[in-house]
């Protein structure tokens, strides 16, 4: 049983294409969170909701729109993509917004090329 | 806020040998530390964390981590490695309290030779 699921693995697309991830947890949690990782693995917060709610959004593009239609899901769209979207995303999911005492628990990633 | 420096990038070590991954952090408020490990094609998981109490923090598969706070260090030991460690380790850090948000390192990729 995958707890926190990622799809597509992998997208390849074209600039100035729209796309779109999703992510699914069967863990019960309250609180999902999307991350970027880099080309040099640097792994930085975009977006966190609780209960549905965007608790945390980070200086990120207003082209990149985080929506939860429930609890269980959080899905990332972005506009107009571009090369430097380039990266990893992971989304991970936590019981709680506390990182000391809600482990967060990582999807497998989806690793996003833009040509 | 809070920053995290993993000082390598990449360490080699041969199986069976010990094996530190060092970690300094900043930060003007007390901390939470942790570190999370990262399989080849896989998300990251929680090896261990540092809450508060004890420095000497133990934690899977035979990894323990030290709070030095006078040195703002939160290095990663393991005593005796194995291929199956060949990894991506991150350090990560959040202010203690009601803090939402982890910062990451930018990673230490231990590659453990046979």
């Amino acid at each position: 049983d995958t707890a926190v699921s990622q799809t597509p693995k992998y997208l390849v697309t074209q600039m100035g294409n729209d796309k779109s991830i999703k992510c699914e947890q069967n863990l019960g949690h309250d609180t999902m969170y999307w991350y970027k990782q880099d080309s040099k693995k640097f792994l930085k917060i975009m977006f966190s909701y609780n209960n549905k709610e965007l608790i945390i959004n980070e200086t990120v593009p207003n082209r990149f729109s985080p929506k939860s239609p429930d609890k269980a899901h959080l899905n990332l769209h972005i506009n107009s993509l571009e090369l430097g979207d380039s990266a990893v995303y992971f989304c991970a999911s936590s019981q709680g917004l506390s990182p000391g005492t809600d482990t967060q628990y990582f999807g497998p990633g989806t690793r996003l090329t833009v040509l | 806020a809070q920053s995290v420096t993993q000082l390598d990038s990449q360490v080699p070590v041969f199986e069976e040998a010990p094996v530190e991954l060092r970690c300094n952090y900043s930060s003007s408020v007390s901390v939470y530390l942790f570190w999370y490990v990262q399989y080849p094609n896989q998300g990251l998981q929680l090896l261990l964390k540092y809450l508060s109490g004890s420095t000497l923090v133990k934690g899977i598969n035979g990894f323990e981590a030290e709070f030095n706070k006078s040195q703002t260090s939160f290095h990663l030991r393991k005593p005796s490695v194995h291929i199956s460690d060949t990894a991506e380790y991150f350090c990560a850090v959040t202010a203690s309290g009601s803090a939402r948000q982890l910062t990451f390192g930018s990673g230490t990729q231990l590659t453990v030779l046979p």
